[in-house]
């Protein structure tokens, strides 16, 4: 079955401190898509990045980076200098069926708090 | 234009009341959807549409109907709601149902009263 991680509930930091939200995911697929969302109070899941199985690089963009480690079936996010407009709940998601866009196996996700 | 765009952003109705919530989006994708979310909660998929058809329809209750009167325009009309249903509404909107990612609106959200 698949499945979606994020042990953090909440995670509290003062700004300008790094912070790393962890995901850990399950399936049997060999070919499958992890994704990140950050929502925001206002409400609209903001897209930050799509994965596939077979992409094991790391990736930087700006402040944000991201870990994916097959071996521990993990794909951790880390916010570097962190800022109070980081202040939102994070989702991992992974498709299903592989590649299908629209449904995402959610983790419960992890609200962040950068305080000033 | 990256924005799908939903109205109204907030919503209070009766269970006997029928209202309809919209979803606009420019950008020529052709998935659109809708999600449900209760507070604390990760959404969770209502519908698909792929090139104006239903294409998904996740066992969700006929007091929910969408439509999609053509590709830039999907709409979820309510009727008979229950307070449980009171939640965020999200509409969503991707180029294509696989292989790559959804865009969200800010939602509507609905208090059944």
């Amino acid at each position: 079955a698949q499945k979606v991680t994020q042990a953090q509930t909440e995670i509290s930091v003062v700004e300008k401190e790094d912070v790393t939200l962890d995901c850990v995911y399950e399936t049997r697929d060999t070919t499958y898509y992890l994704f990140w969302y950050k929502q925001p109070p206002s409400g609209e899941l903001v897209f930050l990045i799509r994965r596939n199985s077979f992409d094991e690089q790391n990736e930087i963009s700006g402040r944000y980076s991201w870990n994916f480690q097959k071996s521990t079936s993990s794909f951790n996010f880390t916010i570097t200098a962190s800022q109070v407009v980081d202040s939102a709940v994070y989702f991992c998601a992974l498709s299903w069926p592989p590649g299908n866009t629209g449904k995402l196996i959610f983790g419960q996700g992890t609200t962040l708090q950068v305080k000033p | 234009d990256t924005e799908v765009t939903q109205t109204p952003k907030h919503l209070v109705m009766g269970m006997t009341n029928k209202k309809s919530l919209k979803c606009e989006q420019h950008m020529g994708h052709r998935a659109m959807y809708w999600y449900k979310q209760k507070a604390k909660k990760p959404p969770e998929l209502m519908f698909v549409y792929s090139y104006e058809k239903l294409s998904i329809n996740e066992s969700v209750p006929s007091r929910f109907s969408p439509e999609c009167p053509n590709s830039s325009l999907l709409n979820l009309h309510l009727h008979a709601l229950q307070p449980e249903d009171s939640a965020l509404y999200l509409c969503a909107s991707s180029p294509r149902t696989v292989n790559t990612e959804a865009f969200f609106g800010q939602g509507t959200r609905l208090t059944v009263v």
